[in-house]
Parts: structure tokens; sequence; C-alpha cells
């Protein structure tokens, strides 16, 4: 059962709608990321968080915002979509292992944009 | 700067066979970690395994097998008798204490019937 839940699963919208993708972890984790994955395959790192009220980007230029109000919700805003957003948006959160000194990533089942 | 190669794009086997998937990865640092992760049909990635790099033992879970090789900077992963529902998206990626993952670009794995 997934302690991360993102929503819309799918969305098609017009090109200038502005949209927000919803990511909410039941985990207590304090790190959580946004990656783009390409039609292709590759994931890229767009957005992060270490906890409240922290945000930075990713490796990947975005024009998307997010925003951390809560330790459990990461939502992604696109202030006005465009065709070249259309993507799956993948929301992960973490904690860090203290025993084996790992950060394990758990990921959402994603949120697939369609802009026309 | 951290990087992770997965050669292989794409795979087809016929169920049963034996199939490896292979990872390359580059880091300036000692300790570092090395993980695979599935991501089937419906999306998600699923974790299946995390590796430090001061542990070369290789590992075996059921049908999985991991060959972890420090000398040459790989962490490959073996499907034993493949069966169709292992159809997926294989994801290899590293990183070291406190950082972001490097994810490679992903082998999609087609198993037939």
């Amino acid at each position: 059962e997934a302690d991360i839940y993102q929503t819309p699963r799918y969305l098609v919208i017009g090109t200038g709608k502005k949209i927000t993708l919803e990511c909410s972890q039941t985990m207590g984790h304090d790190k959580m990321y946004w990656y783009q994955q390409d039609p292709g395959m590759e994931l890229h790192l767009i957005h992060y968080s270490y906890g409240v009220n922290s945000t930075e980007k990713g490796d990947l230029s975005s024009e998307s915002t997010v925003s951390r109000i809560r330790t459990e919700h990461f939502p992604l805003t696109l202030e006005s979509a465009r065709p070249s957003h259309t993507s799956q948006y993948l929301c992960a959160s973490s904690e860090w292992d203290s025993g084996s000194g790992a950060n394990v990533l758990t990921f959402g089942a994603g949120s697939r944009l369609t802009v026309l | 700067a951290q990087k992770v190669t997965q050669a292989q794009t794409e795979i087809s086997v016929v169920e049963k066979e034996d199939v490896t998937l292979d990872c390359v990865y580059e880091t300036r640092d000692t300790t570092y970690y090395l993980f695979w992760y599935k991501q089937p049909p419906s999306g998600e990635l699923v974790f299946l395994i995390r590796r430090n790099s001061f542990d070369e033992q290789n590992e075996i879970s059921g049908r999985y097998s991991w060959n972890f090789q420090k000398s040459t900077s790989s962490f490959n992963f073996t499907i034993t008798a493949s069966q169709v529902v292992d159809s997926a998206v294989y994801f290899c990626a590293l990183n070291n204490a406190g950082n972001m993952l490097t994810f490679g670009g992903g082998t999609r794995l087609m198993v037939k019937p």
C-alpha cells in the first residue's frame, strides 16, 4: 500500500492554464522531491525540500514552483502550462537511514500531464 | 560529479531466459550508495535494493541477484528465469551521504511469453 500519494494521476489541459500537482506522504519524512520523467524514460530532479519552509531547485531547470508549508505536503505548480511541460511528474520522499547511512527514496505513482 | 550509465536502452527476452541489466557508475567519493528501482507500467518506482560502497558482497533475492564490482565500477542486476511480470523499466541509481540520487537512463525490459 502506497504511503505517498499523487493526484491527479492523469491530467489533460489546454495551454495557458494554471495547474497544481498534489503530493502527500504519511511517513513523516523530512526530505521530499519532484522528478520529471521524459517520454524517453530519463528522470530529472526538478525540486527538492529538506523540510518545512525549505525548497531548492534541482539539476534540471523547470518553470514550475513548489511549496512546503507542512511536512506531509509538497505541491508543484505550473502558472501557465505549455506543451513543452507534457511529461510524467514523480514525487518522492525519504529519510536518512542511520543504520546503513543511505537515503532511500519512496516514490508516488506519478502524475502524467498532457498540455494541448 | 556523479554519473550512472545504463548502456542497454531496451532488452527483449523470452520467458524463462536469464537476463542481466548493466550499470556502470562514476563518483569521486569513497563512501556512496547504489540502488536499483523497478518502474512497472503503472508508473511508480519500486525500490529493489541498496548497496553501500564498503559492501561488495553479492546479493540474491529469489530470482534476482546483484553483482557489485568496485574494480570496474559496476553494479549489474540479473533476473533468472524471467517472467512476463518482470517486464518494466529498471533504473540504477547512485548517491553519496546527503546528496541527491543520480539515476541512470533506465533499461526497458520486455519479457515475451
